[in-house]
């Protein structure tokens, strides 16, 4: 596609609840990041994908976390039992190959945990 | 552990104004810098790159090893340069950008 697209937009969810964030990059985006951003604060790393494996997972908070991109483009996070502090902007980049031409966000998904 | 500061989390001047929000940086590697900015209602996207020695709307930033800075200036700011700018460090295996926590310009009339 044109650019990086994440769905859903918002997403509004019960506490202990689980979710999926999906993101589809730049086609022949080989590079793959997710970013939480909570209000106030910028973007914090939390996975980096290089094709189909997780080349660093090392922001990923706990282990309720977990992303996956099985065929090496759309990737989806996942989160289990939801918590009230997992509330946040979530986003997605694609980049070429690493990240020194910068990175190309998508716009997000908001979740809230209620 | 690499870390990215802005030390201002909003910064207010009049259109025509200088503008320089500032950047200060800590990584025991040879840094790779961006400035990264997000409009009202808009994602959030690359402004310019410090290997790339470019200016983009008439913004800079100059790279200052001494002293650990990559601080973004425009001589004459405009009202559209209004948003949220974050200074970012990309590691040296070009895994992760590391963000500072931002600053909001407000460009008056």
């Amino acid at each position: 596609g044109a650019g990086v697209s994440q769905t859903p937009s918002n997403k509004v969810t019960e506490k202990g609840k689980y979710v999926e964030l999906r993101c589809d990059p730049i086609s022949g985006h080989t590079a793959l990041y997710w970013y939480r951003q909570s209000l106030g604060q910028g973007p914090e790393f939390l996975i980096y994908f290089q094709g189909t494996g997780a080349a660093d997972d090392s922001g990923l908070p706990n282990d309720r976390f977990f992303a996956v991109r099985p065929e090496g483009s759309v990737s989806t996070l996942k989160i289990q039992r939801t918590e009230r502090g997992d509330s946040a902007m979530y986003l997605c980049a694609s980049s070429p190959v690493g990240g020194l031409g910068g990175y190309t966000f998508g716009s997000g998904t908001r979740l809230t945990v209620v | 552990a690499q870390r990215v500061t802005q030390p201002e989390k909003l910064l207010s001047v009049f259109k025509g104004a200088p503008v320089e929000l500032k950047c200060n940086y800590s990584y025991s590697g040879s840094p790779e810098l961006f400035w990264y900015v997000q409009y009202s209602r808009q994602r959030l996207q690359l402004l310019l790159r410090h290997i790339s020695r470019e200016s983009i709307k008439g913004f800079t930033a100059d790279l200052n090893k001494g002293e650990t800075s990559f601080h973004l200036k425009k001589p004459f700011a405009q009202e559209e340069d209004s948003a949220m700018y974050y200074c970012a460090l990309l590691e040296t295996s070009g895994s992760r950008l590391t963000f500072g926590e931002g600053t909001q310009l407000t460009v008056n009339p």
